[in-house]
């Protein structure tokens, strides 16, 4: 049974430039969000992707978008990078029960470096 | 305001003492639901336990336990004769469900070091 599965692993870009990670889901699982985790901090939510429409966002500028494709994989989108914006990306896969929560299974993370 | 505080920012055990990493949430939602997470050094979170906010019963799990009291908003976790491996970062989470759809709110973390 796969997991939940990220690429790249690291990443190294430069300011102003535009990045894209990726993820697969846990098998089975339909909801893709994705968390900003800096260093020596928790986890911060970003957004979810249910049916390929967001669902939910955090407090994140516009430059942070996504996309969910109908096999339910899905991409995070970064442009006009910043220093700011250096850290650990996680995306985390779960089932909707719709009105109940499930469980989030995160991947392994994708490591992003703005010189 | 912070949804989730861990108070602990890092924690030294020596190998075999019992351990309790404290989480004090906040949240005006009836329903909602808290999770326990480890974060090892190679980066990626794992899940240890999920609670519903209508089941105050404690959980054991082998030599992790849990208290979920909601008279004061804490979801603490004990392990019990700690071990080297249990060194890590550990998040508590909760999830408040909007529009059938859960946001998760992590805590800061508390590094646990269990030393031989």
């Amino acid at each position: 049974d796969a997991g939940v599965t990220q690429s790249p692993t690291h990443l190294i870009k430069t300011r102003g430039q535009q990045v894209t990670l990726r993820c697969s889901p846990k098998s089975g699982h339909d909801t893709v969000s994705w968390y900003q985790q800096a260093l020596g901090q928790g986890p911060q939510f970003i957004f979810q992707y249910y049916e390929e429409e967001e669902r939910q966002r955090g407090n994140f500028p516009d430059r942070f978008s996504g996309h969910q494709f109908p096999n339910y994989s899905s991409e995070l989108n970064v442009n006009a990078l910043l220093l700011g914006d250096s850290a650990l990306y996680l995306c985390a896969s779960s089932l909707v029960r719709p009105p109940s929560t499930d469980t989030q299974y995160f991947g392994p993370g994708t490591r992003l470096t703005v010189l | 305001a912070q949804k989730v505080t861990q108070a602990q920012t890092e924690i030294s055990v020596v190998e075999k003492e019992d351990v309790t990493l404290d989480c004090v949430y906040e949240t005006r939602d009836t329903t909602y639901y808290l999770f326990w997470y480890k974060q090892p050094p190679s980066g990626e979170l794992v899940f240890l336990i999920r609670r519903n906010s209508f089941d105050e019963q404690n959980e054991i799990s082998g030599r992790y336990s849990w208290n979920f009291q909601k008279s004061t908003s804490s979801f603490n976790f004990t392990i019990t004769a700690s071990q080297v491996v249990d060194s890590a970062v550990y998040f508590c989470a909760l999830s408040e469900a909007e529009n059938n759809f859960n946001k998760f709110y992590f805590g800061s973390g508390t590094k646990l070091n269990v030393k031989p």
